[in-house]
């Protein structure tokens, strides 16, 4: 089946510092989207990305969809309290026009220290 | 406008007895998703319906398992019986066709004894 590679599976950090995190795949996905989970709460969506080389924004958070389409990155600039939570990347199938359910990472928990 | 309610919360149960997780998705949402987290292996895919149609239940790990769509408005995820081992979180997401996003329930959190 597929497998998503995410890494680091921690990150301990200041806050203010910049974060990065990826994922790579063996297999190829049509889109790649990433959440960011907290305690007691299921998974919320940050950004998606649908094209291969695409890059998107989103506030403090930017992420590329790799040019093979078997990769991806997170970034998380200037860090702050909140961003702390367990951040997972997501493959999606499109198939025949439709959704399909999607193929996480193991994700990356990330805390800052004061 | 509320998002996907799933019930219970929290499940404690002993081991052999019948288990029912239920999900109310989204109104007009017409993709159903049910989804385990454990420590060992994530976020894993077990089932997901399409305009109340389950389309792929190879996720689904065992006979023990069953869940059904009776219409657009609820699903349930069956265990029975259960097992120590299907202690997990189990979530609840549903989306609306042509769109990636899948929103989230806040899960059920099921242990068994």
């Amino acid at each position: 089946g597929q497998q998503l590679n995410q890494s680091p599976q921690s990150m301990f950090i200041q806050e203010g510092e910049d974060v990065s995190m990826n994922c790579t795949s063996s297999s190829i996905f049509n889109t790649w989207l990433w959440y960011k989970q907290e305690p007691g709460e299921g998974p919320v969506l940050l950004i998606a990305l649908y094209k291969a080389g695409e890059l998107t924004s989103n506030g403090r958070l930017t992420a590329q969809f790799g040019i093979t389409r078997k990769d991806s990155f997170l970034n998380i600039s200037a860090s702050i309290p909140s961003d702390v939570g367990i951040y997972f990347c997501a493959g999606q199938l499109i198939r025949g026009g439709g959704a399909d359910g999607l193929t996480f990472g193991k994700g990356t928990h990330l805390i800052i220290q004061p | 406008d509320a998002g996907v309610i799933q019930s219970p919360r929290h499940e404690v149960t002993e081991m052999g007895q019948e288990v029912t997780l239920r999900c109310k998705p989204i109104s007009g949402h017409d993709y159903l998703f049910w989804y385990r987290q454990t420590m060992m292996r994530g976020l894993e895919l077990l089932i997901y319906f399409n305009n109340n149609v389950p389309i792929d239940d190879s996720g689904m790990p065992e006979d023990r398992f069953s869940a059904k769509m009776p219409n657009a408005s609820f699903s349930t995820l069956k265990i029975q019986p259960s097992e120590p081992r299907d202690s997990a979180v189990y979530f609840c997401a549903s989306s609306f066709s042509g769109s990636v996003e899948q929103f989230f329930g806040p899960g059920t959190r099921l242990t068994v004894l």
